[in-house]
């Protein structure tokens, strides 16, 4: 069992729905990462998060630590959301564990 | 600031050959990592370095070597090209190892 999994892994939906990713883990972590990997190849960052919840424009990223989950929520999605979502957990040695990825695609 | 930069973007080997992947990072970052990305995985750390002078193996190191002379730059050798390297290449940086990283673009490598 990998130690990060992701779900959905594949996600298609119509312009101005919201969009929900999930990220389990098993191990225990600092923190978790999430990123956007662009169709060009591109990755960047999108949030950094030890508890609660951040908020970015339309994007919003929450986190359990008790059940060691967390999710990325995309509100009001636009076709140029459409992209791979990366969840990264930050364990005790500081080395990243990443997911495999959830790739959105959003349809206009 | 040119960020993360990686070069070549396309190369194609063929086995046996050896080469360089280079990055470079205009940030002042200590923390830098070279990733490779294959088909339905997730992103595997090949080697990483703390500082200058200072690098250490990562998850997948084999038929890797690194170096860091400088904070700026930390290129990834390739010693004898094999197929199984056929793979994306990152490169990324942050001031921390605990601290939101910045990539590159990516280093699309193809060995035949």
């Amino acid at each position: 069992k990998n130690e990060v999994e992701q779900s959905p892994q594949n996600l298609t939906a119509q312009e101005g729905e919201f969009i929900t990713i999930n990220c389990s883990y098993s191990v225990g972590i600092s923190a978790l990462h999430w990123l956007q990997q662009h169709p060009g190849g591109g990755i960047v960052s999108l949030f950094m998060l030890s508890s609660g919840k951040k908020k970015h424009g339309r994007l919003i990223a929450t986190i359990n630590i008790q059940e060691k989950h967390s999710s990325l929520h995309i509100t009001a999605s636009h076709p140029r959301d459409s992209a791979v979502y990366i969840c990264a957990v930050r364990g005790s040695n500081y080395q990243l564990i990443w997911g495999a990825g959830t790739k959105l695609i959003i349809k206009p | 600031n040119a960020g993360v930069t990686q070069t070549p973007k396309f190369q194609v080997l063929k086995t046996g050959q050896s080469m360089t992947l280079q990055c470079a990072q205009d940030m002042n970052h200590e923390y830098m990592s070279w990733y490779r990305q294959d088909p339905g995985m997730g992103l595997r750390l090949i080697h990483y370095s703390v500082g200058a002078g200072i690098t250490d193996q990562g998850e997948v190191p084999n038929g890797y070597n690194v170096s860091r002379s400088t904070t700026e730059d930390f290129p990834l050798r390739l010693l004898s090209a094999a197929p199984s390297q056929t793979s994306v290449y990152f490169c990324a940086s942050s001031i921390g190892r605990a601290d939101t990283q910045y990539f590159g673009p990516g280093t699309r490598l193809t060995v035949l």
